[in-house]
């Protein structure tokens, strides 16, 4: 699977939107860009996944740039229940394999 | 809406104890996992479960560790004789048959080694 690149660490104001960024220079044409988040040591949770066509849901909306290289989850209005690690993770879609988990980005909703 | 539960939620043992963590996965999924979490440190892939067979094991996964789905709802990770360094944050998922790849996480079980 492809290597990912995230900020550490990014702060946004209540009610505001949230924009998290994803470098995944690596990938190639099956792999799809999924999100997830993992609010205070809890189970991760799934957000959103693509492929190289904007995507949106109940949750957040996933922008990835036409050459597939980066993407950005966005949550539109954050609230302090957003306050987590979000992941980005590069995977083949269709495979059963394990997810490869990296350090992600600590969002933290202020209020 | 359906979910992955996991007793307990906290399991405290003494080093060289076995332990078994039980995991109660979707009930129409059909690819099972453990992760496991060190405090402060990144989610860690165990291993994955199909058809009644290990597909995947990482080498954290060793001859300590075990998986069974002893019957059609429970899958369970068995660690024979712990250790200090096995303290961490177990996480079983699950996922159903097909192209849908999102993995549901259950909440966890916190081992705690002495």
């Amino acid at each position: 699977d492809a290597k990912t690149t995230q900020p550490p660490s990014m702060d946004c104001a209540e009610g505001r939107a949230a924009n998290l960024p994803c470098n995944h220079s690596t990938i190639s044409g099956n792999e799809y860009v999924y999100w997830y988040r993992q609010i205070h040591s809890q189970g991760p949770q799934y957000i959103i996944h693509g492929l190289k066509n904007n995507e949106t849901n109940e949750m957040a909306s996933l922008i990835i740039t036409e050459d597939r290289k980066s993407s950005t989850l966005i949550l539109p209005h954050a609230t302090l229940r957003d306050t987590a690690v979000y992941y980005c993770i590069v995977y083949q879609r269709g495979s059963a394999r394990q997810l490869t988990f990296g350090s992600g980005t600590q969002l933290t909703v202020l209020p | 809406e359906p979910e992955v539960t996991q007793t307990p939620s906290h399991q405290v043992t003494q080093m060289g104890q076995e332990v078994i963590l039980r995991c109660v996965p979707i009930s129409n999924h059909l690819y099972f996992y453990w992760y496991r979490q060190i405090l402060g440190q990144k989610v860690e892939f165990l291993v994955s479960f199909y058809n009644n067979e290990i597909s995947e094991k990482s080498e954290i996964f060793d001859d300590q560790f075990s998986v069974e789905r002893p019957d059609g709802s429970n899958f369970t990770l068995k660690i024979r004789s712990t250790k200090l360094e096995d303290s961490a944050m177990y996480f079983c998922a699950s996922r159903q048959r097909g192209s849908y790849n999102e993995q549901f996480f259950g909440p966890g079980t916190r081992l705690t080694v002495l």
